[in-house]
């Protein structure tokens, strides 16, 4: 099946700064999609972006489907973006919406 | 609205008993699905539905039991719960006749003694 493959691993920022997640998958995927699981353990969906660009306030996202990559780019990080970054990719083979999870990316914001 | 409600929240249970978590979700999706969260290994998927009646094995699926009798409930059964089931359980479910994008439940945290 699918690998994700997410970087850095951690990641420590002052509020204020820019940050670039990175999501490699091992496969075509038809389905991409990157949440945020607050310090209270909350799944929160950011994007769903199987391909092209997306923002939302001061995040937005691209996905290069044909490079098997997703990047999700945080500017003026805040303390409330603190927590695990997750991309997770579904099969252009698989006839359903499963999901597979990267390890995730643990952002730190200090004020 | 109330999305997907997961019930237990907390739950510490001895070794060798059945166990079932509760989810139920009021958006009339068609496909749900229960992750699994370890310590530094991510969400790992379970099981999944497609559509009510149907199931599907996830990348962990032994020694857990779905059924999809109904569009809104999806339970998960633990026959005989062992101590590496100690985790954290989440509830997702999805349009797949839309977008799929993937909405989660507030999570059930067990405990296997």
């Amino acid at each position: 099946g699918i690998q994700v493959e997410q970087s850095p691993p951690d990641l420590i920022l002052q509020e204020g700064a820019n940050s670039t997640l990175r999501c490699n998958f091992s496969d075509s995927v038809n389905n991409l999609q990157w949440f945020h699981q607050n310090p209270w353990g909350q799944l929160i969906n950011l994007f769903y972006i199987p391909s092209g660009t997306k923002q939302n306030g001061r995040l937005s996202a691209t996905t290069v489907a044909t490079e098997r990559y997703s990047l999700l780019y945080i500017s003026s990080s805040q303390t409330t973006d603190s927590g695990v970054y997750f991309c997770a990719g579904g099969g252009s083979m698989d006839s359903s919406y499963k999901l597979i999870f990267g390890s995730g990316t643990r952002l730190l914001v200090r004020p | 609205i109330a999305g997907i409600t997961q019930a237990p929240t907390s739950q510490i249970l001895a070794a060798g008993r059945r166990m079932t978590l509760r989810c139920t979700q009021d958006m009339r999706h068609n496909a749900m699905y229960w992750y699994r969260q370890d310590l530094g290994l991510g969400l790992r998927l379970i099981h999944y539905s497609n559509t009510a009646g149907t199931t599907g094995k996830g990348e962990v699926p032994d020694g857990y039991s779905v059924s999809r009798a109904n569009t809104d409930d999806f339970p998960l059964t633990l026959a005989s719960a062992v101590p590496s089931q100690t985790s954290v359980y989440f509830c997702a479910s999805s349009d797949s006749e839309t977008s799929g994008e993937l909405f989660f439940g507030e999570g059930s945290r067990l405990t296997v003694l």
